[in-house]
């Protein structure tokens, strides 16, 4: 079974902080995933990578940036902490070298900003 | 660029009774189709997906859903609701060579006992 495992199930930052959330997955999956889930907004793409060193923007990338130095892991960065980045925040990957081969999810971050 | 719709914000259903989901979706051809189940807390499973052929797929949990072009459609069905079905379920489309499926806003199911 792939497993998604994100380092924090519940985190508490203070406004202006810089914060990581991580994400690794042990499926050798190329293509990785940062969405931020809001209720009534569903799933919002912020960044996605498909290759070790790469990146590309979602929808919503401002105050966020990432970084792919392996892998098997994906660093989601919050640059200077504010509080409208409340949130959860799901981290996914696939395969890449398959079209449209379903993604498989973390358990998510419930990340408070104060 | 493909959308999603699902309609319905909540349903609620009684234990025991039959349960549809509707997902509608906007793509000139054929998309490649998946639901997603989210329990409380949790991170989303995938439940099923259709890719091409046969248009009725069976997924996990007793779920089954049917592929409509003539609608562009992809309704989550289930006979039987158990309590342990209340959720969060996510319809997504990805379209020919993406990787990358956009999501419905969901639709949050509540059971009655």
């Amino acid at each position: 079974d792939v497993k998604v495992t994100q380092s924090s199930r519940y985190l508490v930052k203070r406004t202006g902080e810089k914060v990581f959330l991580e994400c690794v997955q042990d499926m050798d999956h190329e293509n990785m995933f940062w969405y931020r889930q809001d209720p009534g907004l569903g799933l919002r793409l912020i960044y996605f990578s498909y290759d070790v060193k790469m990146k590309e923007k979602g929808d919503i990338p401002e105050g966020y940036s990432v970084s792919r130095e392996k892998k098997e892991r994906f660093s989601l960065i919050l640059e200077s902490a504010s509080t409208n980045q409340t949130s959860m925040y799901l981290c996914a990957s696939s395969f890449g070298d398959r079209n449209n081969q379903p993604q498989h999810f973390g358990d998510g971050t419930r990340l408070s900003i104060l | 660029a493909q959308s999603v719709t699902q309609p319905d914000i909540h349903i609620t259903v009684s234990e025991g009774a039959s349960l549809e989901l509707r997902c509608n979706y906007s793509y000139g051809a054929t998309p490649y189709l998946f639901w997603y189940v989210q329990s409380p807390g949790q991170g989303l499973q995938l439940l099923l997906k259709y890719f091409s052929g046969d248009t009725l797929v069976q997924g996990i949990k007793g779920f089954e859903a049917e592929f409509k072009r003539s609608q562009s459609s992809f309704n989550l069905r289930k006979p039987s609701v158990h309590w342990s079905d209340a959720a969060e379920y996510f319809c997504a489309v990805a379209t020919g060579g993406s990787y990358i499926p956009t999501f419905g806003r969901g639709t949050s199911l509540i059971v009655h006992p």
